[in-house]
């Protein structure tokens, strides 16, 4: 049972456009979500995160939307660059632990 | 300088072997985390120590034994090895085991079970 899912395995944007990534969670008890990026034969780094009291939080060109009652939030890169290409987990708190997704290839193409 | 750091990267191993995987963390953090990514992708946790106490056991065949000399480092030994033990094994830390504090990963460990 996949409390949080990231139904997009891979999405492609073009160099200065904006990348929308998704991620749906069933568990109405998360409280923290955050985002992570990995590299290959690296491990995943955080990016950015959100408390549950918030809908909406920046860091550059980095903006994560938090929408409690559809269960869903979403990682903003404007513009995109060609090092945003990764794979993107989201991740929810929820009992002293995260829950991770499954990830979204992203490619920034020039 | 590598500041979660596991070894091997890569482990290739018969079916009923045991083997290890080792971690080391630099970062001077409390609590440091087993997770493993699957066939599908999905980062789940194993484990997770606070100043090498056992906080978070989560439904593991016992085959999984992890085991923490001090707070700088987190082993995972597995027996009896599977096939569907294959995967990347990744080690993580962070400051606490406050689940807000970030997790710092290391670059994972590919196991492959033949």
């Amino acid at each position: 049972d996949q409390q949080v899912k990231q139904n997009s395995p891979s999405l492609s944007v073009q160099e200065g456009r904006i990348s929308i990534l998704n991620c749906d969670y069933t568990n109405s008890m998360f409280d923290y979500f955050l985002w992570y990026k990995k590299y290959p034969a690296e491990g995943p780094t955080f990016l950015i995160s959100i408390s549950s009291i918030k809908d909406k939080n920046e860091d550059g060109r980095f903006t994560v939307f938090l929408n409690k009652s559809a269960k869903h939030l979403s990682l903003h890169i404007v513009p995109s660059q060609p090092g945003d290409s990764a794979v993107y987990f989201c991740a929810a708190r929820g009992a002293q632990k995260l829950v991770f997704g499954q990830g979204t290839r992203l490619t920034i193409n020039p | 300088d590598t500041a979660v750091s596991q070894t091997p990267k890569y482990l290739v191993t018969q079916m009923g072997n045991d083997k290890s995987i080792k971690c080391e963390q630099n970062l001077g953090h409390d609590t440091m985390y087993w997770y493993k990514q699957d066939s599908k992708k999905f980062l789940k946790i194993m484990f997770s120590y606070n100043n090498k106490e056992l906080i978070i056991n989560e439904t593991v065949p016992n085959r999984f034994s992890p085991k923490s000399p001090d707070k700088a480092h987190l082993n995972l030994h597995i027996n009896s090895l599977e096939l569907g033990d294959s995967a990347v094994y990744f080690c993580a830390s962070s400051p606490t085991s406050t689940s807000t504090d970030t997790q710092y990963f290391g670059p994972g460990t590919r196991l492959t079970v033949l």
